[in-house]
């Protein structure tokens, strides 16, 4: 089975603080992606990035950068956290680079900015 | 651009009620659709998709969904659902542009199954 791992289930960070989320898979896939969720919004892309130094932003990229240094590690960084960004955070990954078929994600980070 | 439009927000139904939940997109370029379910404190699933041939796909627990590139909707259907349905189902879309492939949701519908 193909597994997406987060490293934090639940995160607590101050305002203004650098924040790193990690995101590591198992499966070689080429694309990954970073998404945030919010109630009622649905799930809103980041940045994706189909490899390795490699990447594009998505719908809502500001105040996020990435990192993608090796293949199965995909890295989302807040510069200078800030309480709009507490969310659920999803990190998911899949296979080819065009098209999609199908992602498989991580349980996902819970932030709070405090 | 591409884009998922899911028209309902929350839908409450009685178990063994048939439900449809309703998804449609935009898209210039041929697409791929799925659906995705997510039970409480739980990560994504994908639940079935579209990729090519036969419109309409099924899921292993009895859901099934049609694609009609007419209307461009992909609508999610169950004709008689249980109480363990109840959770949060996005819609997505993914398209076979070469400038770099996204995965883009819907909003969610929360399907609640009472007793």
């Amino acid at each position: 089975d193909v597994k997406v791992t987060q490293s934090s289930r639940y995160l607590v960070k101050r305002t203004g603080e650098k924040v790193f989320l990690e995101c590591v898979q198992d499966m070689d896939h080429e694309n990954m992606f970073w998404y945030r969720q919010d109630p009622g919004l649905g799930l809103r892309l980041i940045y994706f990035s189909y490899d390795v130094k490699m990447k594009e932003k998505g719908d809502i990229p500001e105040g996020y950068s990435v990192s993608r240094e090796k293949k199965e590690r995909f890295s989302l960084i807040l510069e200078s956290a800030s309480t709009n960004q507490t969310s659920m955070y999803l990190c998911a990954s899949s296979l080819f680079r065009v098209p999609v078929t199908e992602a498989f994600f991580g349980q996902g980070t819970r932030l709070t900015v405090v | 651009a591409q884009s998922v439009t899911q028209l309902d927000s929350q839908v409450p139904v009685f178990e063994e009620a048939p439900v449809e939940l309703r998804c449609n997109y935009s898209s210039s370029v041929s697409v791929y659709l799925f659906w995705y379910v997510q039970y409480p404190n739980q990560g994504l699933q994908l639940l079935l998709k579209y990729l090519s041939g036969s419109t309409l796909v099924e899921s292993i627990n009895g859901f099934e969904a049609e694609f009609n590139k007419s209307q461009t909707s992909f609508h999610l259907r169950k004709p008689s659902v249980h109480i363990s349905d109840t959770a949060e189902y996005f819609c997505a879309v993914s398209t076979s542009e070469t400038s770099g492939s996204r995965l883009t949701f819907g909003e969610g519908t929360q399907l609640t199954v009472n007793p």
